[in-house]
């Protein structure tokens, strides 16, 4: 079975740009989690989709967003790029989304901000 | 809040020795679950072990067990016979039951080096 699928690896803007990040989950996964992982914030949760709903939300500003399709992939958005916004985002999925079952870790999209 | 502290940014052993890595956990609440991931330079987050609150037995999986201090909210991770392979960040992370929410709480992560 494949492993959660970030896209893309690597990306590079610049300030005042936007940019649009992929996860897709492990197949059968209904529950798609983001979170930015920065040296001094460390790992940061943002939001969390289940069946196309957002349940949970971080506290970021409204500049990141997110949806869910019905096929359970996942997209987040990030508008008018910061330099705070470089970071290693990363996603995870798990099967029904309840607190008792594991997320499933994909290999995170390194986003630099010049 | 919730909060999860890690006080050891870097540690580093040779291999084939033992090694605890240290955390502590801040909560109000009384069911939750406790992770610890380990992170290589590769960077995707993998699990390594977890535990029940409501569990007073410590978890193993292999070389990698768990103290879990509830009372003290302290989840320390051991890891025996270390080995090369073992080399990576690791982070101790909780989350709230029930509510259905994935919103995992992460440490500041320990940098764990094992030397040949």
């Amino acid at each position: 079975k494949a492993g959660v699928t970030q896209t893309p690896r690597y990306l590079i803007k610049t300030r005042g740009q936007q940019v649009t990040l992929s996860c897709s989950p492990i197949s059968g996964h209904r529950s798609v989690s983001w979170y930015q992982q920065t040296p001094g914030q460390g790992l940061q949760f943002l939001f969390e989709y289940f069946s196309e709903t957002q349940r949970n939300k971080g506290n970021f500003p409204g500049r990141f967003s997110g949806r869910q399709f019905s096929n359970s992939r996942s997209e987040m958005n990030v508008s008018t790029l910061e330099l705070g916004d470089s970071a290693l985002y990363l996603c995870a999925s798990s099967l029904q989304g309840a607190s008792n079952q594991p997320q499933h870790f994909g290999d995170g999209t390194r986003l630099s901000i010049l | 809040a919730q909060t999860v502290t890690q006080s050891q940014p870097e540690m580093s052993v040779q291999e084939a020795e033992t090694v605890t890595l240290s955390c502590t956990y801040d909560t109000s609440e009384n069911n939750y679950y406790l992770f610890w991931y380990k992170q290589p330079p590769s960077r995707q987050m993998i699990l390594v072990i977890r535990q029940e609150a409501y569990k007073q037995q410590n978890a193993t999986e292999n070389r990698f067990s768990v103290n879990f201090q509830k009372a003290a909210k302290s989840f320390s991770l051991k890891i025996s016979d270390s080995q090369l392979g073992d080399t990576a960040m690791y982070f101790c992370a909780f989350i709230l039951l029930p509510g259905g929410a994935q919103k995992l709480v992460f440490g500041q992560g320990t940098r764990l080096t094992i030397n040949p």
